[in-house]
């Protein structure tokens, strides 16, 4: 059974910073990995997905990486902003309709 | 471009009662539709997808149903609402056969008394 882990659940830091957000899934065996970006209150945004015979992805001051073997993704944010903070969520496709969603890190950028 | 709509916002129901919340998405044809639920602190689960009108698939066994009348319309439903179901749901779609990007809907915050 795939299961989606995010380390740490929280993590505050000074504006500018460059900082990672881990992903770790037990199951290789994936089709893809998706990160998205969650406002309190809100929807979910997509931010960077990442086929599973891709290494990264880039966006912006965004890189998501991909290792499928070790079952683990990191994004990347460089210089954070305070505009940055929210929760960030990853997902991996384990089915042809199956998305499995880890528990989010909450990201908070102080000014 | 897409867009997709979820109604009411947000939601207070007595227990027993029942529920009805809708999705739409405007600007694609034939797409794949999900319901999510995110309670306090957990992930997101899955609770119902659906490839087409009247196609649905349940993913975990509980008190709600959900039905696609139209294509492009996607409805989550219980006869009888518990405490249990309480929660942030979340409507989604991507595009059918291929298209792996899943898009979000605003949400409904239900909160059953």
């Amino acid at each position: 059974k795939q299961e989606v882990t995010q380390i740490p659940a929280a993590l505050s830091v000074p504006e500018g910073e460059n900082l990672v957000l881990n992903c770790s899934f037990t199951d290789s065996a994936i089709y893809n990995l998706q990160w998205f970006r969650q406002d309190p209150g809100k929807g979910l945004t997509s931010l960077l997905l990442i086929q599973s015979s891709q290494r990264e992805q880039t966006s912006g001051r965004l890189n998501a990486s991909l290792d499928k073997s070790s079952g683990r993704s990191t994004l990347y944010i460089a210089a954070s902003q305070p505009g940055d903070s929210a929760t960030y969520l990853c997902a991996v496709r384990s089915g042809t309709y199956k998305y499995i969603f880890g528990t989010g890190t909450r990201l908070k950028v102080l000014a | 471009s897409q867009t997709i709509h979820q109604w009411p916002a947000t939601l207070v129901q007595p227990v027993g009662s029942p529920l009805s919340l809708e999705c739409t998405v405007e600007g694609t044809s034939n797409p794949n539709l999900y319901w999510y639920r995110q309670a306090a602190g957990r992930g997101l689960q899955l609770l119902f997808y659906s490839v087409g009108i009247g196609q649905i698939s349940s993913e975990v066994p509980q008190n709600l149903s959900a039905s696609r009348p139209q294509d492009r319309q996607f409805i989550l439903s219980s006869k009888k609402l518990l405490l249990s179901d309480s929660g942030f749901y979340l409507c989604a779609w991507n595009i059918a056969g291929g298209g792996d990007t899943q898009y979000f809907g605003p949400g409904t915050r239900l909160t059953v008394l």
